[in-house]
């Protein structure tokens, strides 16, 4: 598609239960990227994918989170019973290489 | 370790007037920059990149932005500001020797007046 594409907009979740959200790159975009925002902040980083590899989790804040891109292409997080810290903003980021990231509009989750 | 600096919070404007939001960096290698652009409910979209080559970077919406590396910064300005300008601006560093990470500020919230 022209864009990164982010399912679904909005999430509400009652504590404790486990919430799975999509990223759909860019079509060819090699690397791509998990970033929690929390309000007013920047992005804080999770975990990148180099095509099905995921080279990097060091920013996963606990082992409730799972990230997972298994073709390479569409990429999936996961939180494991969720709790009302985990309430953010979930961006997912695609790149082709050097270039900027092309972000989609986000997940906002909400942990009630 | 790398790091982004945007000093302030929040900057207001009048419309027609230069903007500039700032932003300074601390990297190891040679510096990748980047400006993003936030509207409330969206996700961040791209503005303008450093990579190399001419020091002032021409982006979209008429924004550009200069690198300075003596003074470690990339700050991001406009020559006339527009209301629809208004949101919130990020500016990202990488470390363009090996790292893909993306190290990001804190936001400066523009707010442009009529």
């Amino acid at each position: 598609g022209a864009g990164v594409s982010q399912s679904p907009r909005y999430k509400v979740a009652k504590r404790g239960q486990d919430v799975a959200l999509r990223c759909d790159p860019i079509s060819g975009h090699v690397s791509l990227f998990w970033y929690q925002q929390a309000l007013g902040q920047g992005p804080e980083f999770l975990t990148y994918f180099q095509n099905e590899a995921q080279l990097d989790k060091s920013g996963l804040p606990s082992d409730r989170f799972f990230a997972e891109r298994p073709e390479g292409s569409v990429s999936t997080l996961k939180i494991q019973r969720t709790q009302q810290e985990d309430s953010a903003v979930y961006l997912c980021a695609s790149s082709l290489g050097q270039d900027g990231y092309t972000f989609g509009s986000g997940t906002r989750l909400t942990v009630v | 370790a790398q790091s982004v600096a945007q000093p302030e919070d929040q900057v207001n404007v009048a419309e027609g007037n230069p903007l500039t939001v700032k932003c300074t960096y601390s990297v190891s290698g040679n510096p990748y920059l980047f400006w993003y652009v936030q509207y409330p409910n969206r996700g961040l979209q791209f503005l303008l990149k450093y990579i190399t080559g001419d020091n002032l970077v021409k982006g979209s919406y008429g924004f550009e932005a200069e690198f300075n590396k003596s003074q470690t910064s990339f700050h991001l300005k406009k020559p006339s500001a527009l209301v629809s300008d208004s949101a919130l601006y990020f500016c990202a560093v990488r470390d363009g020797g090996s790292n893909y990470q993306l190290i990001w500020g804190a936001g400066t919230k523009l707010i442009i007046k009529p």
